[in-house]
């Protein structure tokens, strides 16, 4: 099946700094990705949806400035963490669809941790 | 609009029984339907799918699960757990291609296996 990989694995930064996380679709052209939150023992919250070369949809309370993404090519979409802070220390998933089957790919996460 | 409802939010078993985990759906529309399993720390792997083809869908790890128009149901099975099935799963219902709207988790199970 499609591989989708994120990077890096897991990523520990200082308060007030801002850090990339990648996420790269393999062997797919990806039309479309999404960017989920996962909190301990919890489900996925979806934060946002990106088409290639257009600006992301960010859902209801996930701040845009805070959580800047972009999707400049068919293969490649990162998360920017700004003026980051221990309350955004989370696991990151990122997520990949192409045109055809409905279906997404999802990479291995990203854990952040902000100290 | 559509959802799932995960109706365990924990289940264990022994070792060699077997596996049930329950998902009920809402939709307007005939969904695209899919089990995740999620090892801690882990990004999410995909057991199997239902996309309106045969209604007994057979994934990977010897899992399946059936699809039930008339219970709204999407349960995943395993006739014998192993030690390695312990893990969060995730039911996840999915629009038809090209619809707006968004896929959708359920709240997870977590599957424990007793010796």
């Amino acid at each position: 099946g499609a591989v989708v990989s994120q990077h890096p694995s897991r990523v520990i930064c200082k308060s007030g700094t801002s850090v990339k996380i990648e996420c790269r679709s393999l062997d797919f052209q990806a039309t479309t990705m999404f960017w989920y939150r996962q909190f301990p023992k919890k489900s996925l919250m979806l934060m946002a949806t990106s088409n290639e070369g257009s600006k992301a949809t960010y859902e209801q309370g996930v701040e845009k400035d805070k959580f800047l993404i972009n999707h400049a090519s068919l293969t490649l979409s990162t998360l920017t963490v700004t003026s980051a802070h221990p309350e955004d220390s989370s696991f990151y998933i990122c997520s990949a669809r192409d045109s055809g089957p409905y279906e997404q790919y999802f990479g291995p996460g990203t854990r952040l941790t902000v100290t | 609009a559509q959802s799932v409802t995960q109706l365990d939010s924990h289940v264990s078993v022994s070792e060699g029984t077997p596996v049930l985990l329950r998902c009920n759906y809402s939709s307007s529309y005939s969904p695209s339907l899919f089990w995740y399993v999620q090892h801690p720390n882990k990004g999410l792997q995909l057991l199997l799918k239902y996309t309106s083809a045969a209604t007994l869908v057979k994934g990977i790890n010897g899992f399946e699960a059936e699809f039930k128009k008339s219970e709204t149901s999407f349960h995943l099975t395993k006739p014998s757990a192993h030690m390695s099935d312990a893990a969060e799963y995730f039911c996840v219902v999915s629009p038809p291609a090209g619809s707006a709207s968004k896929i959708i988790f359920g709240s997870g199970t977590r599957l424990s296996i007793r010796p």
